[in-house]
């Protein structure tokens, strides 16, 4: 079956720097989406990308998606305390999505 | 965006008691709606497709009986663990989307802490 999975890292970095998360499929999708869910919350969609689109902008954060390496990446750049939360990529296959393992992200003020 | 709402947002129940759980789009109609386990720490796992008018897909491994579906609106979709017990304890999260398709991002509920006692 299809399914995101991210590095399983646990970044902790300083407020004002970048942070970047990886996320790998397996098999052909349609489009890959990134979740953000703060502790004990339910997940908020950030950014779709179509198969067909390599790298996408919105606000601060910035998504690429390599179909031949079946990957993609999020970048999150000048993070602020808010940004602290866990992030979790998707691929959309049989009607539902998948999700990776997700990404612990804390941003130190 | 649209809204997803689930109630409630945390309950504690005793062993051998049923729960439910209740998933509403606001501002959608929406024919399917998914519900989601969760782990400390961990990823969200599909446990069941909820289809308006008809009955739920389970997911392998995932016990119909223990875990009710029923969508009986285009607003609505309730999950019930029946007769729970402290492994059932876990954080259960529902999700719908607007769109039909492909091309479709999900909206999810709040979540819901169960813990049983």
């Amino acid at each position: 079956s299809q399914q995101g999975e991210e590095d399983p890292q646990a970044l902790s970095i300083q407020e004002g720097e970048n942070a970047t998360m990886n996320c790998s499929y397996k098999t052909s999708i349609n489009n890959l989406q990134w979740y953000r869910q703060n502790s004990g919350r339910g997940l908020v969609h950030l950014i779709l990308i179509r198969s067909n689109e390599r790298e996408k902008h919105s606000g601060r954060l910035r998504v690429t998606l390599d179909t031949s390496k079946k990957s993609s990446s999020l970048l999150i750049t000048a993070s602020r305390a808010a940004d602290t939360a866990s992030y979790f990529c998707a691929v959309y296959g049989n009607n539902r999505l998948a999700f990776g393992k997700g990404n612990q992200v804390v941003v130190i003020p | 965006g649209a809204v997803v709402s689930q109630h409630p947002s945390w309950v504690i129940c005793k062993s051998g008691t049923s729960v439910k759980i209740e998933c509403r789009s606001l501002d959608f109609q929406a024919t399917t709606m998914f519900w989601y386990r969760q782990f400390p720490k961990q990823s969200l796992m599909l446990m069941a497709t909820s289809n308006e008018g008809s009955k739920a897909t389970y997911e392998q491994g995932v016990e119909k009986d223990k875990f009710l579906i029923n969508h009986a609106s285009l607003t609505l979709s309730t999950l019930t663990v029946t007769s729970a017990h402290p492994e059932d304890s876990s954080f259960y999260i529902c999700s719908a989307n607007p769109r039909q398709g492909a091309v479709a991002e999900a909206f999810f509920g709040q979540g819901t802490r169960l813990t049983v006692v």
